[in-house]
């Protein structure tokens, strides 16, 4: 079955930092690639739909220079949220697809925590 | 944003009992819907991708139908299992952008 790896699972660090998160392909080719965040006790949210060698198209609300996407690849996308504050806490997870009428497969997802 | 219901939140059923669950959304600018089984310290995985109207799809003990014109989806597990306990999310497409429900947690009792 279609495999979607995310790395990393878990991500402890200070405020100010800047974080990756990848999202991978392993075993097919994603021509779109979603980043959800998770709030607790919510469900997934939309932050950004990304289709390979173009922008990423971000949801309302979503500020694009804070969550920095990129989908370089048909196998990879990678989420960075610069210069992270407590309030960037979160779990986020992606998922990949081989269009829209194709199911997603998701990523194990990152659970990021900012001191 | 697209306003998606499912209902209800929770659900507790004994081992052996047939259940259902349901999916709201607006049916304007509808293109697919799916559904998704999300166990607990797993990632969420696809069930089914519905686009038309009327449409019923299964997987084992597990279907679900579609309904665009009234803006609803039901999914049924028959015989529920342990293994079945969930949360259940169903996704309306509207063409590029995905809206979640927030869920039907499922738990089978033994």
């Amino acid at each position: 079955g279609a495999v979607v790896s995310q790395h990393p699972s878990w991500v402890i660090c200070k405020s100010g930092t800047s974080v990756k998160i990848e999202c991978r392909s392993l075993d097919f080719q994603a021509t779109t690639m979603f980043w959800y965040r998770q709030f607790p006790k919510q469900s997934l949210m939309l932050m950004a739909t990304s289709n390979e060698g173009s922008k990423a198209t971000y949801e309302q609300g979503v500020e694009k220079d804070k969550f920095l996407i990129n989908h370089a690849s048909l196998t990879l996308s990678t989420l960075t949220v610069t210069s992270a504050h407590p309030e960037d806490s979160s779990f986020y997870i992606c998922s990949a697809s081989e269009g829209y009428e194709q199911p997603q497969h998701f990523g194990d997802g990152t659970r990021l925590s900012i001191l | 944003i697209l306003n998606v219901e499912q209902s209800p939140q929770s659900l507790h059923v004994q081992e052996g009992d047939s259940t259902n669950f349901t999916c709201s959304f607006p049916s304007s600018n509808f293109y697919a819907l799916h559904w998704y089984r999300w166990e607990t310290a797993k990632s969420p995985e696809a069930l089914f991708v519905m686009t038309l109207n009327g449409d019923e799809k299964k997987k084992g003990r597990i279907s679900a139908t579609l309904n665009t014109k009234e803006g609803y989806s039901y999914l049924y597990i028959k015989g529920s299992q342990p293994e079945d306990s969930a949360t259940y999310l169903c996704a309306p497409n509207t063409g590029n952008q995905f809206y979640f429900g927030t869920g039907t947690s499922l738990t089978v009792i033994p």
